[in-house]
């Protein structure tokens, strides 16, 4: 099937660890993000990437790294994960830069203990 | 700054009432606008989208929204809710040459009685 995966679904992890969430799109996209959701749903943007070159950063804590090994894959990773934390993470991908488009991924639930 | 809001956290329509959620945007430009919905447990789903032409956009699941330039609003409308609508919806406007850079309302959770 056509999609953005994202893996894990559910990630539970003590204060202080590192930890990574992998994202894949098999849709031909030449975008890819990763939007953080609070707890009361917000949705930020936190990167974007096209053609595995950083496109947005948001004043996003240095602790939080991506990495785009090519345009299919959009990988996060976290350092010393604090309670803050905790949030459900979305990749997704588009083509193009007006925002259409846009697949999401089911979103990866990270609780920070 | 650009922004959206959404002045509704929380509505409740019975079944087959119709419905209307508020979206309001502030941006310099000429907007691309969006309404997305997100199940429990889901990612988004894109409802319609607007760019230019019709101010009037029909989308999936019998879903319309009307774009209001001199009030800076992008409603959306559906005329008989189902109880699977139930759902948490988001509006967003695009940032053209941003990156593709969503920016999204505060949501609007939808609960729908029998």
């Amino acid at each position: 099937d056509t999609a953005v995966s994202q893996t894990p679904k559910y990630l539970v992890t003590q204060m202080g660890n590192d930890k990574s969430i992998k994202c894949e799109q098999n849709l031909g996209h030449d975008t890819m993000y990763w939007y953080k959701q609070d707890s009361k749903k917000f949705l930020k943007i936190m990167f974007s990437y096209n053609n595995k070159e950083l496109i947005i950063n948001e004043t996003v804590p240095n602790r939080f790294s991506p990495k785009s090994p090519d345009k299919a894959h959009l990988n996060l990773h976290i350092n010393s994960l604090e309670l803050g934390d905790s949030a459900v993470y979305f990749c997704a991908s588009s083509q193009g830069n007006r925002g259409d488009g846009y697949t999401f991924g089911s979103g990866t639930r990270l609780t920070v203990v | 700054a650009q922004s959206v809001t959404q002045p509704d956290i929380h509505i409740t329509v019975s079944e087959g009432a119709s419905l209307e959620l508020r979206c309001n945007y502030s941006y310099g430009a000429t907007p691309y606008l969006f309404w997305y919905v997100q199940s429990p447990g889901q990612g988004l789903q894109l409802l319609l989208k607007y760019f230019s032409g019709d101010t009037l956009v029909q989308g999936i699941k019998g879903f319309e929204a009307e774009f209001k330039r001199s009030q800076s609003s992008f409603n959306l409308r559906k005329p008989s809710v189902h109880w699977s609508d139930a759902a948490e919806y988001f509006c967003a406007v695009g940032l053209y040459n941003q990156g593709g850079k969503l920016i999204f309302g505060q949501g609007t959770e939808l609960s729908v009685k029998p």
